[in-house]
């Protein structure tokens, strides 16, 4: 069974810095594309990122280009959100999600940004 | 980027009944649709890829269908259970964007 576990979430002031981790487990980590996903509450779904299955493609979505950084360690199955110069307006809660389409997600992990 | 939108954007429908949910991208995306079942409080679970392949463990009464810019979720027997809101998600061209969902409500 797959399993996708976020972590890193917190409150934190504009301007500031966080980096979510995503630890997979139940398939092989290493031979799929992967994702994070925002969604606020009430609303839909927005793509944020993705980083190719080795590593080497990466995109990002405009509204967070320049600010956040994807990565990868396949060695520890874990994916990675690095979030700077945050505003509130990324404020969500934050998934990874498994493959194209997404057809596994993780239950996310809330990112606050105020003052 | 391609703009995908849904409608209706609320149901109020009946179990048995036949549900009809439709998304409409802005341009060409071939078969690159998929819909997704949200569940309040719950992550989105993928209930049909490329259009109309169905998945293992999702109810049949569950089908796509649709190509280019014209697609459709169909629930033939609605249960209570399907009360949720569903989005489609374009795949075809970066950025991948969702339409903005449809939410069903059992009568």
């Amino acid at each position: 069974e797959v399993h996708l576990v976020e972590s890193g979430g917190d409150s934190v002031q504009p301007g500031g810095s966080l980096r979510l981790s995503c630890v997979a487990s139940g398939f092989t980590f290493s031979n799929y594309w992967m994702h994070w996903v925002r969604q606020v509450a009430g609303k839909g779904p927005v793509w944020v990122s993705r980083i190719s299955s080795d590593g080497t493609s990466i995109a990002y979505a405009d509204s967070v280009q320049g600010r956040f950084t994807i990565s990868r360690d396949n060695a520890k199955n874990t994916l990675y959100l690095e979030m700077n110069s945050l505003r509130a307006e990324d404020t969500a809660l934050y998934s990874c999600v498994k493959g194209a389409p997404f057809d596994d997600w993780g239950q996310g992990a809330l990112v606050t940004v105020s003052s | 980027e391609i703009v995908v939108t849904q409608s209706p954007d609320f149901q109020s429908v009946t179990p048995r009944e036949k549900v009809t949910i439709t998304c409409r991208a802005s341009q060409n995306i071939g078969g690159s649709i998929h819909w997704y079942q949200q569940k309040p409080n719950q992550s989105p679970r993928l209930l049909i890829k490329f259009a109309s392949q169905s998945l293992s463990g999702v109810p049949s009464r569950f089908s796509g269908s649709g190509s280019g810019t014209d697609f459709t979720l169909t629930i033939n027997g609605l249960e209570a259970e399907d009360a949720a809101t569903y989005y489609c998600l374009q795949s075809s061209t970066l950025p991948y964007t969702f339409g903005p969902g449809t939410k069903l409500e059992i009568k």
